[in-house]
């Protein structure tokens, strides 16, 4: 089955403990990208990669790190998680075919982080 | 400046009618591209219509129907005959270039029964 993979679904944590937000998919996907959404503000992407070793800032990337050094895994790093993360991710995935997404997005089922 | 605007936040209409969800997008690329999402209360996504900014013919799929006008910059969402299950959080989102893409803040639609 064609699908987006999150891991953990949903996490409780302290300030300042690292964490890390798994992302995988298996539809050989080349454009990878993770989003927050928070109520009021939609869903607003953090990071983006358009293929392995290649990422680019979205919109809202402070205190977030991204790595793509697998095609299939796309990972969010929170190094030191601050309350004001709190929120609902989603990771996506989508084909990318002449220098453009023109796809639509597969989505994660999404993962609720809880900063305390 | 918000590159996508939902005006309406919140609408509730009575099963059976017809609900109209706006939105309005801004950009200066000539080629661009335009999604409606739908989020149902169990939380995923789901993808509904992609468009791009060189079709702007409108398209009907069963009780959905969009109309694009860059004229105006909109990318408006029809439902028709509303069903209780279109009950939703809806998003449009616009990608530049293919490579970011921007999401409106949504509008929640209620369909009372």
């Amino acid at each position: 089955e064609a699908q987006v993979t999150q891991n953990p679904r949903y996490l409780i944590t302290v300030t300042g403990k690292k964490l890390t937000v798994t992302c995988s998919q298996n539809m050989n996907h080349e454009y990878m990208s993770w989003y927050r959404q928070d109520p009021g503000l939609g869903l607003r992407q953090i990071y983006y990669s358009m293929n392995v070793e290649v990422t680019d800032k979205g919109d809202v990337p402070e205190g977030y790190k991204v790595s793509r050094k697998e095609k299939r895994n796309f990972p969010l790093i929170l190094e030191s998680p601050s309350p004001n993360q709190t929120s609902l991710y989603f990771c996506a995935s989508s084909l990318f075919r002449e220098t453009r997404t023109y796809n639509e997005q597969f989505f994660g089922p999404g993962t609720r982080l809880t900063v305390l | 400046a918000q590159k996508v605007t939902q005006a309406q936040t919140e609408i509730s209409v009575v099963e059976k009618e017809d609900v109209t969800l706006d939105c309005v997008y801004e950009t200066r690329d000539t080629t661009y591209y335009l999604f409606w999402y739908k989020q149902p209360p169990s939380g995923e996504l789901v993808f509904l219509i992609r468009r791009n900014s060189f079709d702007e013919q409108n398209e009907i799929s069963g009780r959905y129907s969009w109309n694009f006008q860059k004229s105006t910059s909109s990318f408006n969402f029809t439902i028709t005959a509303s069903q209780v299950v279109d009950s939703a959080v809806y998003f449009c989102a616009l990608s530049e270039w293919g490579n970011q893409f921007y999401f409106g803040t949504g509008t929640s639609l209620t369909v009372i029964p």
